[in-house]
């Protein structure tokens, strides 16, 4: 079946770290893959996303490539910010079911100054 | 765009009685979503509506839980009756077919106590 894992948090870091949060994933066909981000008190709210394979997604000084050899999708940010302090979705969507997207279990990111 | 609204954003009710949160998706949006947010089982879609027809309810925990999308801009779920382990934020979510990535865009969330 379809699912995604995830780094468990939570993950403190002090303000300009370099932040890593792993993500991979099992899909049959060919799934696009996300980031959603959640403030505190707030939805999800799309952060980045990839398509297909070698894809880079980015945004806001975030970035993800989409490997399928190693069927992962890490989110990456060179120097993270207090404003980033959040919890993160990794995602996908089969590319067998259009309408249906299956959300890890979320990584909690505080970054203190 | 006003975005997902829901409402309301707090509820606190006794064990037993009748819960209803309310959604009005995105205008314009095809397909809507409610999902449970709790710290044990993390984020879980409960039921999806398609053009306001329910696709798929598997995630619906049991009988006490009901949605009901009666027009495109606006869908209930409601919780009768509620119990205190119903307690947890529950988000509503809506896209659009034509946006082939199928992005969800949330609500800000109801925070449910049942006390």
């Amino acid at each position: 079946g379809n699912s995604v894992t995830q780094m468990e948090g939570p993950v403190t870091l002090s303000e300009e770290a370099f932040l890593t949060i792993n993500c991979t994933y099992t899909a049959t066909g060919y799934p696009s893959l996300f980031w959603y981000v959640q403030y505190p008190g707030e939805g999800l709210q799309l952060l980045l996303k990839a398509t297909k394979a070698d894809d880079k997604g980015s945004n806001k000084g975030f970035e993800a490539t989409y490997r399928k050899e190693t069927t992962s999708f890490h989110l990456e940010k060179g120097s993270v910010q207090v404003s980033d302090s959040a919890v993160y979705f990794c995602a996908l969507m089969p590319g067998t079911s259009y309408d249906k997207v299956i959300f890890g279990p979320g990584t909690s990111l505080s970054v203190i100054p | 765009d006003a975005g997902v609204i829901q409402s309301p954003r707090h509820e606190v009710t006794e064990m037993g009685q009748e819960v209803t949160l309310r959604c009005k998706p995105i205008s314009g949006h095809d397909y809507l979503f409610w999902y449970r947010q709790t710290m044990m089982r993390g984020l879980e879609l409960l039921i999806y509506f398609n053009n306001n027809v329910p696709i798929d309810d598997s995630g619906m925990p049991e009988d006490r839980f009901s949605a009901k999308m009666p027009n495109a801009s606006f869908s209930t779920l409601k919780i009768q009756p509620s119990e205190p382990r119903d307690s947890a934020v529950y988000f509503c979510a809506s896209s659009l077919t034509r946006d082939l990535y199928y992005i969800q865009y949330f609500g800000a969330g109801t925070r449910l106590s049942v006390l």
